[in-house]
């Protein structure tokens, strides 16, 4: 299996731009997590998936931030418009039902 | 609320020492707890873990301790090397799937 992909595994943006991550889990895992990651606040779980329907959206930072997963392969998260301070990697990460999370190589955003 | 909280944030050990992280968390109903292991500008993998029903669990030199009562969970290396040093995160479910992580452990095996 090639595990979690994400793409772009780098992202270069000026401030006010959309930017779009996605993420392949891994076939036949039926949970997916965005987590975003700084030095500052460490691991933090944005959002998370159950068989494609978002169940705990708490941490996702404010409305300029989204996410879909419109089927079992595929979901995205949205930041519109980006700030600086949305600068971190970005890490999807999938898992069987309470099982182990698996992660994604990550994106790295940077926000100028 | 769901809380982890995990100590030492930095942790120095001689090579060939043990090097020991220490969690607590905040929901008596979790039940799964994972370690991992994040070298730098990698992603976090998984080391091992641990469920509710076993009190400790050993693979290697790396174990792991669960004391369900005091809510502590426990990281033990032996005989560190080199290629242990990286940031160590731990972890534990909270409403099922949801994994709440500690704010991770800067181990330094130093030589």
């Amino acid at each position: 299996d090639a595990g979690v992909i994400q793409s772009p595994r780098h992202e270069v943006t000026e401030m006010g731009q959309e930017v779009t991550l996605r993420c392949k889990p891994i076939s036949g895992h039926n949970s997916l997590f965005w987590y975003r990651q700084t030095m500052m606040r460490g691991l933090e779980l944005l959002i998370y998936f159950n068989n494609n329907v978002p169940i705990d959206d708490s941490g996702m930072p404010e409305d300029r931030f989204s996410a879909k997963m419109p089927n079992a392969s595929f979901s995205t998260l949205k930041i519109q418009p980006s700030e600086p301070r949305d600068s971190a990697v970005y890490f999807c990460a999938s898992s069987l039902k309470e099982g182990t999370q698996y992660f994604g190589p990550g994106t790295r955003l940077l926000v100028l | 609320g769901e809380n982890v909280e995990q100590h030492p944030s930095t942790l120095s050990v001689q090579e060939g020492d043990s090097a020991v992280i220490k969690c607590t968390y905040s929901d008596s109903a979790s039940n799964y707890f994972p370690w991992y292991k994040q070298e730098l500008g990698k992603r976090p993998q998984l080391i091992i873990d641990i469920r509710s029903n076993v009190g400790e669990k050993k693979d290697q030199r790396i174990a792991v301790t669960l004391n369900k009562t005091a809510k502590h969970f426990s990281l033990h290396i032996t005989e560190t090397q080199p290629e242990d040093s990286a940031v160590y995160f731990c972890a534990a479910t909270y409403r099922d799937d949801k994994i709440i992580f500690g704010k991770g452990t800067r181990l330094h095996i130093l030589p």
